[in-house]
């Protein structure tokens, strides 16, 4: 079974840029999960997807970042401008549908925002 | 929002001995999991645990689920240099819907000396 696929690998931006990732979750997954994980913290949740739908978003800095799943399967995260804050390691899950099922994680983005 | 204390922060031991960590919460969590992440991947799922009073192995893993529903605690016997990477609580409170939010620990680094 393929992993969660995630690209880039590594990202360095200027500050006010902009930056998007990309999430392709295992097949057959309807959740999707996007957390943010600073350095020396446990991964913390922006934004959790079932099929193309958003079923929790209260983390999300909405003024600067946004994401979508359309179709239901790849999802895209953006950061529209980058702060220093942002730099992080932006990790994709996905997980079948249901409470008793854990995630798998992709690999992630580290970005870099100088 | 809910936290999970997890400690310790870090520990160095000697190939062999047996390790233990724990995550303790102020609310009540339905789900326990554990997860452990090396340098430049995702975490990678353990154990999970379902029921409080859950006692669940895999391998030399050995998980606990709290039964008060507000702690878990990892063992890890005759620990070997593989062992080595950042071991994460993650607690899940089922809070209805579709839902399935994980809320982290800070994880505990483990260095194994050969």
């Amino acid at each position: 079974e393929a992993g969660v696929a995630q690209s880039p690998r590594y990202k360095i931006i200027e500050k006010r840029q902009s930056v998007a990732f990309w999430c392709n979750p295992i097949s057959g997954h309807a959740t999707l999960y996007w957390y943010q994980q600073i350095l020396g913290q446990g991964p913390k949740l922006l934004i959790q997807f079932q099929n193309n739908g958003v079923v929790d978003d209260s983390q999300l800095p909405k003024d600067r970042f946004s994401a979508e799943r359309l179709k239901g399967v790849d999802s895209t995260l953006k950061i529209q401008p980058a702060k220093l804050e942002d730099s992080a390691v932006y990790l994709c899950a996905s997980s079948l549908q249901g409470a008793n099922y854990g995630y798998t994680f992709g690999s992630g983005t580290r970005l870099t925002v100088v | 929002g809910q936290q999970l204390n997890q400690s310790p922060q870090s520990m160095f031991i000697q190939e062999g001995e047996d390790v233990s960590m724990n995550c303790t919460s102020s609310s009540i969590f339905n789900t326990w999991l554990w997860y452990k992440q090396e340098p430049g991947e995702g975490p990678v799922l353990l154990i999970a645990l379902y029921k409080a009073g859950e006692l669940t192995s895999n391998g030399r893993l050995t998980a606990q689920f709290g039964i008060t529903r507000k702690d878990s605690f990892l063992n890890i016997s005759a620990s070997i240099p593989s062992d080595v990477g950042i071991y994460f609580c993650a607690g899940r409170q089922n809070s209805g819907g579709s839902n399935y939010k994980l809320t982290f620990g800070k994880g505990t680094l483990l260095t194994v000396n050969p």
